[in-house]
């Protein structure tokens, strides 16, 4: 049984661009959410995907976009970085869509906006 | 808005002492809470949970204790060992949107 995989691991983008994160969900989960970590924080909630629906959304605006496919593997799309997007960028998977699940997380995709 | 409160850090105790990590929080309805740990190197992963008041969680050694009353879910665990070493997060579920609302997490250190 695979466990959640991220790409890349790290990231060097400067402001203004666009930025593409990906993630393999573990084998038999299809539902994925994406948090955001700052330096010594929780994670903030983005958005989750639950059957390749956008199935629930945080506090964030609307350049933080998402898909997931048929094989309920994940991207995080951000355009128009910030400063402030330079962060850990985590992505769990789960079994189903309740938030009760066990979410199972990936090791994170450091972004660095300069 | 709902949110939690864990107590800053980092936490030092030497081998064998007793833990608690304090955790509470504010929510409207009747959340779960939810442990989790970060290993040096390693992705977070689910420590404990209970869903409803009174029910107590526990994994590995250590417990916690939904207290509706106090709003509180403290870690607890009698004896830590070097390997306990980590950064734990405390968290609660939204469930109008389907989040996690977390903590800042507690670093947690353990001499021998």
């Amino acid at each position: 049984e695979t466990g959640v995989t991220q790409s890349p691991t790290h990231l060097i983008k400067t402001r203004g661009q666009q930025v593409t994160l990906r993630c393999s969900s573990q084998s038999g989960h299809n539902t994925v959410s994406w948090y955001q970590q700052a330096l010594g924080q929780g994670p903030q909630f983005i958005f989750q995907y639950y059957r390749e629906e956008e199935n629930g959304r945080g506090n964030f605006p609307p350049r933080f976009s998402g898909l997931q496919f048929p094989n309920y593997s994940s991207e995080l799309n951000v355009n128009a970085l910030e400063l402030d997007d330079s962060a850990l960028y985590l992505c769990a998977s789960s079994s189903g869509r309740g938030i009760d699940e066990k979410l199972f997380f990936g090791s994170g995709t450091q972004l660095s906006v300069l | 808005g709902n949110s939690v409160t864990q107590m800053e850090g980092p936490v030092t105790l030497s081998e064998e002492a007793f833990l608690t990590i304090n955790c509470t929080y504010t929510a409207t309805g009747y959340p779960s809470l939810f442990w989790y740990v970060q290993y040096p190197g390693e992705g977070l992963q689910l420590l404990l949970k209970a869903t409803k008041a009174d029910d107590k969680g526990s994994n590995k050694g250590f417990e916690a204790t939904y207290r509706k009353e106090t709003t509180s879910f403290h870690l607890e665990k009698g004896s830590v060992q070097v390997s306990d070493s980590a950064v734990y997060f405390c968290a609660l579920s939204q469930y109008s949107n389907y989040q996690l609302i977390w903590g800042a997490g507690t670093k947690l250190i353990i001499k021998p």
